[in-house]
């Protein structure tokens, strides 16, 4: 299958500073990226999907401003929480597609800890 | 709206026994189903998908779920496991209106396979 490398696996950073998290598709053009937050021992929520060249559609509850979604290129897009705060703690997962295929292939995650 | 209920949040199994985790859902429209599979902090795999035809569908090792449109089910079994199958499994249903559509993820399963 294809590879979506997800980078870094994980990070530390101090509350109020911004962290960026990379998703790249390594072997395929990702026309759509896809940003997903898990809680401990519970599912995956959809914050927003983004098309390349456009902006990111959120999902609803998922503040814009805060974590902000850049999809500049066929193979790679950015997402950074900003003035991040303990409870944005989580594993965050990157999805990838090409054009209408049917299946979206993940990145490993990313472990984020704001202490 | 779309749901997906995975009704066990935990299933033990001694190893080479039979396991089946079950997935229902909810849609107004037809779908695709997927399950997937998590390992401890890492990202999603694909196990098997149904996007059409045969109402079985398999994967590379040995897992196996049936799409039942009146129960509005779609279960994944094994009929033998192993310990490497100790794992987070996720049951999600996109729209199947051409192409593909975001994901919407039930709560997983926790398989843990004891010797």
């Amino acid at each position: 299958g294809a590879v979506v490398s997800q980078h870094p696996s994980r990070v530390i950073c101090k509350s109020g500073t911004s962290v960026k998290i990379e998703c790249r598709s390594l072997d395929f053009q990702a026309t759509t990226m896809f940003w997903y937050r898990q809680f401990p021992k519970q599912s995956l929520m959809l914050m927003a999907t983004s098309n390349e060249g456009s902006k990111a559609t959120y999902e609803q509850g998922v503040e814009k401003d805060k974590f902000l979604i850049n999809h500049a290129s066929l193979t790679l897009s950015t997402l950074t929480v900003t003035s991040a705060h303990p409870e944005d703690s989580s594993f965050y997962i990157c999805s990838a597609l090409e054009g209408t295929n049917t299946e979206a292939f993940f990145g490993q995650g990313t472990r984020l800890t704001v202490v | 709206a779309q749901s997906v209920t995975q009704l066990d949040s935990q299933v033990p199994v001694f190893e080479e026994a039979p396991v089946e985790l079950r997935c229902n859902y909810s849609s107004s429209v037809s779908v695709y189903l997927f399950w997937y599979v998590q390992y401890p902090n890492q990202g999603l795999q694909l196990l098997l998908k149904y996007l059409s035809g045969s109402t079985l569908v398999e994967s590379i090792n040995g897992f196996e779920a049936e799409f039942n449109k009146s129960q509005t089910s779609f279960h994944l079994r094994k009929p033998s496991v192993h310990i490497s199958d100790t794992a987070e499994y996720f049951c999600a249903v996109s729209e199947g209106s051409g192409g593909y559509n975001k994901l919407i993820f039930g709560a997983g399963t926790r398989l843990a396979v004891h010797p």
